[in-house]
């Protein structure tokens, strides 16, 4: 069956980077591109960018100028989701979902992965 | 601000139905983008409810239905029961953003 597993929650101070995994398993790694979400306390879901396992070829929202680095390695069939220059305002859950091309959307959703982001 | 506007909450007794809306504009639900919903059950991921306007997943139980018109799509629980509880969201595609992918602002729905 598809599965996501995300690495634990993390404790960053402002300034710092933070980077979260998605282990997939379950289908062929390179079908399917893999997205991130973030959801701050009591917030709604925010689409953040993704990455085509397939080719590599990454889209970013604009809400994140730069911080935000996505990256994969098929051999371990994971993504990685990179933010740098942490603010308090970064405190939040980041979930990795995979888009299922077909039926355009996301299908199958990482337990996500709880970053604060503190001083 | 989201693109996809939804109310706040929403509220029904077991056994209502209770609707909720997804409200966007022409360059998104309005161009003939499908629109999905996703339920969010306190402290756990987003799992999908309904997908290209109106089709349920497997094992999602046949009280939640979706529908789309115009620049609008709304989600339907008929037989509201107290494991629904939750926040639901709607996504679809703007074309006037790039990349194109938007949810809408989330929606309670409380069990009486």
């Amino acid at each position: 069956q598809v599965q996501f597993v995300q690495s634990g929650p993390e404790v960053k101070k402002p300034g710092a980077s933070v980077t979260v995994s998605c282990k997939a398993s379950g289908y062929a790694f390179t079908d399917h591109t893999i997205h991130w979400v973030r959801q701050a306390p009591g917030q709604r879901l925010e689409w953040m960018g993704s990455i085509n396992t397939g080719y590599g070829n990454t889209q970013y929202s604009e809400t994140f100028h730069g911080r935000l680095t996505i990256t994969w390695d098929t051999s371990a069939t994971t993504a990685y989701m990179e933010l740098s220059s942490l603010r308090s305002e970064d405190t939040a859950v980041f979930y990795c979902a995979r888009f299922h091309w077909s039926d355009s959307n996301f299908d199958y959703w990482g337990q996500g992965t709880l970053v604060t982001v503190s001083s | 601000q989201p693109v996809l506007t939804q109310p706040p909450s929403v509220s029904g007794a077991p056994g209502q139905r209770v609707t909720i809306s997804c409200s966007g504009s022409s360059s998104n639900i309005g161009s003939g983008y499908e629109v999905h919903w996703y339920q969010q059950l306190p402290g756990t991921a987003p799992r999908p409810l309904i997908y290209g306007n109106n089709k349920r997943p497997s094992g999602v139980p046949d009280r939640f239905s979706g529908s789309k018109s115009g620049t609008s799509a709304s989600l339907t629980i008929t037989g509201l029961q107290a494991e629904d509880e939750a926040d639901y969201y709607c996504q679809s595609f703007d074309s006037s953003l790039s990349p194109p992918y938007v949810f809408g602002s989330g929606t309670k729905v409380t069990v009486l």
